[in-house]
């Protein structure tokens, strides 16, 4: 069949809102999230993570939030800047097997307007 | 600061042609990965590495893709038969033990 690309779902915020991208995760075997910013053209970059015996943790202008009852992850960005401008994916890992791959979300495309 | 690199940056190739993508993870690192992203798609989990084998593959990761620790260094994506539908970013990274993955700036593939 066809291959359909993904409709990226999109935040535009005005420089120095704070922004709130949410992501629902799929399975609630996971035990650890992560969060990566990416540019266009450019891989994956770590962001912050989280266990899931916590439901929050702060990073520089970064926090993470985990609601593991409704397996909801949302990121906020303090202050949010320009640079900011990219797409930001959630991801997930099993707590089951060794090789610990991730499990990509479909991304939220943020524009920070001047 | 240590970083995944990957090369080439983009690669051209004809359909039935084979490719090597190279990447060279951060270097105490211990788990090796390929991912994929098609155009506008999720990133993909494609094949995890330790100890110099496999650990896990996913469904795309057919007969046709292989990996390779050939040095103390090297981690390398092979596809032995490009289709079209082949055509995307693969992306390498590389963990030490705990979770957080590190990843290269990937290789755009075209397969014409």
């Amino acid at each position: 069949g066809e291959s359909v690309g993904l409709h990226l779902p999109t935040l535009s915020v005005q420089e120095g809102d704070n922004s709130i991208i949410n992501c629902a995760y799929s399975n609630s075997a996971s035990d650890y999230f992560i969060w990566y910013k990416q540019e266009s053209g450019k891989g994956p970059q770590f962001i912050i993570d989280i266990r899931s015996n916590m439901d929050k943790r702060q990073g520089q202008r970064v926090t993470v939030l985990l609601n593991k009852t409704v397996k909801h992850l949302s990121l906020q960005i303090a202050a949010t800047q320009p640079g900011d401008s990219a797409v930001y994916f959630c991801a997930e890992n099993l707590s089951s097997g060794s090789a610990r791959q991730l499990t990509f979300g479909s991304g939220t495309q943020l524009t920070v307007l001047p | 600061e240590p970083e995944v690199t990957q090369t080439p940056s983009h690669q051209v190739t004809q359909m039935g042609q084979e490719v090597i993508l190279r990447c060279v993870p951060i270097s105490n690192h211990l788990y090796f990965y390929w991912y994929r992203q098609i155009l506008g798609q999720k990133v993909e989990f494609l094949v995890s590495f330790y100890n110099n084998e496999i650990s896990e593959k996913s469904e795309i990761f057919d007969d046709q893709f292989s990996v390779e620790r050939p040095d103390g260094s090297n981690f390398t994506l092979k596809i032995r038969s490009t289709k079209l539908e082949d055509s995307a970013m693969y992306f390498c990274a590389s963990r030490l033990v705990l979770e957080t993955q590190y990843f290269g700036p990937g290789t755009r593939l075209l397969v014409l």
